[in-house]
Parts: structure tokens; C-alpha cells; sequence
């Protein structure tokens, strides 16, 4: 079955630098990179996503990266700001169809 | 996102007693999933189905039980509580059609005494 490895656990900014969190898979057959976010006490919402067609997607202060041939995909946070500050989940699809997440990353952004 | 609720929000219980956790859905998403998140850990698939008459486990069904009603409802039952199962817990659907994006509900909060 699939297995995702997300790094790192946990990760501290400085507001207004980047953070990276990258995820690597081992279906090569898998093809939809999901990236979800989870603020404290609350439930995880999709805040990005890509698809093995294409290598880059980005939104705003986002961006999410494809490396099918190394089987990996990365999470690109721009300006971080406070709001930022939450846990984010890489998923990949497994055999199933179904998806298989990552064990999660703590962002915390320091004002 | 109010198409997929769970009651109850907050449980508190005591070991060995029987409890469910219900999961409603207005999407019309045809599959739905019960999910296990321990503090500092990330998700774990305790069971999924992909229709009224499909039930699959998960990475961790042992302990737990599972019924889908219908399209809309799915229940997790803890046949008999105990302290190791207290955690968060969430509900999520999908759609076949639609990439594999899940849907999650807020999520039931099971303290077990």
C-alpha cells in the first residue's frame, strides 16, 4: 500500500520568512497531491492540491511542488503570518483510491 | 463545512460502557470515513465505506464497529469503552467522481474515564 513521510513534525518561522514542509511517497502510480490544514480544535480543510500533470501550482502565498520521478512533493508557505500557525497534512492516493496521510507538520509562526 | 456534521461535539464516558458516534452528510458523497487523531499525531482510518453496502477497515478497526444507514449516515460504535480510545475523531466523505478530495466534519471530542 501507500506509505507517506512527511517532514518535518514541527516547524518555527520568523513571520514573513518561508517554510517548506515536504512529503514523499512510495505508489509511483499515485497521481493527486493533496495538502490540507488544521487549526487548533478545529477540522482539516483541503488548502492546496496538484495533480502528476503538472510539476508547480500556486495560490497567493502557497505553492505546492511535484517531483514524480523522486517521488515527492513539497509545501511552500511564502510571508508566513500568524494565521499560518497550524498543523498541515500531505496526502497520496493509495491502490484503494483512498487517501493516505501524512503524520502532519506543526507550523507555529512567531510574531 | 456544515455538509457534514457529527454529534455528539463532546463526550465524556466511563470504561466499558457502549457508545456511538454519529456522522450526517448533505454532499450526496457516496463514500465516508471514520478517522482517529491522538493528540501531536496525525490521522488514522479506522473504517471507510464507499457505498450503503460497502464496510472496509482501517489501519485501526480493532475496538471499534461500524454501520452505514444510508447514503448520508454513518455511525462509529465503541462497543466497550476504554481510556486508551479517548481522542479525536473525524468524519469525512468524498466523492468518487471528484479527485479524492475528502471532506471532514468538526470532529467528536471521546474522553474515556
Amino acid at each position: 500500500g501507500e506509505n507517506v513521510e512527511q517532514h518535518p513534525s514541527t516547524l518555527s518561522v520568523q513571520e514573513g520568512d518561508s517554510a517548506v514542509i515536504k512529503c514523499t511517497y512510495s505508489d509511483s502510480a499515485s497521481n493527486y497531491f493533496p495538502w490540507y490544514k488544521q487549526e487548533l480544535g478545529k477540522r482539516p480543510q483541503l488548502i492546496i492540491d496538484i495533480r502528476s500533470n503538472v510539476g508547480e501550482k500556486k495560490d497567493q502565498r502557497i505553492a505546492v511542488t511535484l517531483n514524480k520521478t523522486a517521488k515527492h512533493f513539497s509545501l511552500h508557505i511564502t510571508e508566513t503570518q500568524p494565521e499560518d500557525s497550524a498543523v498541515y497534512f500531505c496526502a497520496a492516493p493509495n491502490a484503494g483510491n483512498m487517501l493516505t496521510f501524512g503524520g502532519g507538520t506543526r507550523l507555529m509562526v512567531k510574531p | 463545512d456544515a455538509d457534514v456534521t457529527q454529534t455528539p461535539r463532546n463526550r465524556i464516558t466511563k470504561t466499558g460502557k457502549r457508545i456511538m458516534l454519529e456522522c450526517s452528510q448533505t454532499k450526496g458523497h457516496d463514500r465516508m470515513y471514520w478517522y482517529r487523531q491522538d493528540p501531536g499525531l496525525g490521522l488514522r482510518l479506522i473504517y471507510y465505506s464507499f457505498d450503503v453496502k460497502d464496510i472496509n477497515k482501517g489501519e485501526i478497526s480493532d475496538g471499534y464497529s461500524v454501520s452505514r444507514q444510508a447514503q448520508a449516515k454513518f455511525s462509529l460504535s465503541l462497543e466497550s469503552a476504554i481510556p486508551n480510545q479517548t481522542a479525536l475523531y473525524f468524519c469525512a466523505t468524498s466523492d468518487t467522481r471528484d479527485n479524492y478530495e475528502q471532506y471532514f466534519g468538526p470532529g467528536t471530542r471521546l474522553t474515556v474515564t
